[in-house]
C-alpha cells in the first residue's frame, strides 16, 4: 500500500536553513503537500507541488521534487522561532497519505 | 469567515458516555473526512463522503458514526467511548473526490479527552 515516510525530529540554530524530507511509495501521486501543525493547533497548508515540477519556491520555502527517487523535501531558509511546529508531507495518489511529521525545533 | 469549522474545540467527557462532534465547511467542497490524530501525532483517515456519500471507511469501531445532512456537514457521533478514543480529531474538506489533484483542507480540531 502506499506509504510517506519522514524523519521525526530535527533541530536547527535561529537563523540557520532547515531541510525536512519525506520519501513516498505511490508513483501515481500528482500532487505533493506540505502541511505545518502549530503547538494545540490546526493543520495549515503551507505549499504543494505538482507532480511534474521539480521544485517550487514561495518566499522563504523551497520545494524540491525528486520524482524517480520519489523524495520530496522542503527547505525554510532563515529559520525563525515562530517556525518551530511539526511538518506533515503528504501525497494524493490513489489516497491522500500523511507521513509521521517531522517536529521542528529551533534554537535560540 | 473560516473555511472549516468544527465544534466543540474540547470535549471532555467519561467513558462510556456519547458524543458528537460537528464539521461545516463553507468552500462549497464535494467531500468532507474526519481523520484522527493519536498522541504520537499520527493521522489517520477514518472516514471520507462524497456528496452525503460514503466513500471511505476506515477500519474503525462502529461505534463511529458519520453523518452527513448535506455536502457541507459531516458530524461524528461517538458511542460508548473509550480511554483508547482520546485523540484530536480533524475534519477536513477537498473540492472533489479526493485523491489525486484534490487538497485537502482541515478544521482546527477537536480535543477529546476520554475520562
Amino acid at each position: 500500500g502506499e506509504d510517506v515516510e519522514q524523519s521525526l525530529f530535527l533541530s536547527v540554530r535561529e537563523g540557520d536553513s532547515s531541510v525536512i524530507n519525506c520519501t513516498y511509495t505511490d508513483s501515481s501521486s500528482t500532487y505533493l503537500y506540505w502541511y505545518k501543525q502549530e503547538p494545540g493547533a490546526g493543520l495549515q497548508l503551507l505549499t504543494y507541488i505538482f507532480s511534474n515540477m521539480d521544485m517550487k519556491q514561495d518566499q522563504r520555502l523551497t520545494v524540491l521534487l525528486n520524482k524517480k527517487d520519489k523524495h520530496l523535501s522542503l527547505r525554510i531558509a532563515d529559520t525563525q522561532t515562530g517556525d518551530s511546529a511539526i511538518y506533515f508531507c503528504a501525497e494524493s495518489g490513489q489516497n491522500f497519505v500523511f507521513g509521521p511529521g517531522t517536529r521542528l525545533s529551533v534554537l535560540p | 469567515d473560516t473555511a472549516v469549522s468544527q465544534t466543540p474545540k474540547y470535549l471532555v467527557t467519561q467513558m462510556g458516555n456519547d458524543k458528537s462532534i460537528k464539521c461545516e465547511q463553507n468552500l462549497g467542497h464535494d467531500t468532507m473526512y474526519w481523520y484522527k490524530q493519536d498522541s504520537k501525532k499520527f493521522l489517520k483517515i477514518m472516514f471520507s463522503y462524497n456528496n452525503k456519500e460514503l466513500i471511505i471507511n476506515e477500519t474503525v469501531p462502529n461505534r463511529f458514526s458519520p453523518k452527513s445532512p448535506d455536502k457541507a456537514h459531516l458530524n461524528l457521533h461517538i458511542n460508548s467511548l473509550e480511554l483508547g478514543d482520546s485523540a484530536v480529531y480533524f475534519c477536513a474538506s477537498s473540492q472533489f473526490r479526493g485523491g489525486q489533484s484534490d487538497t485537502q483542507y482541515f478544521g482546527p480540531g477537536t480535543r477529546l479527552t476520554v475520562l
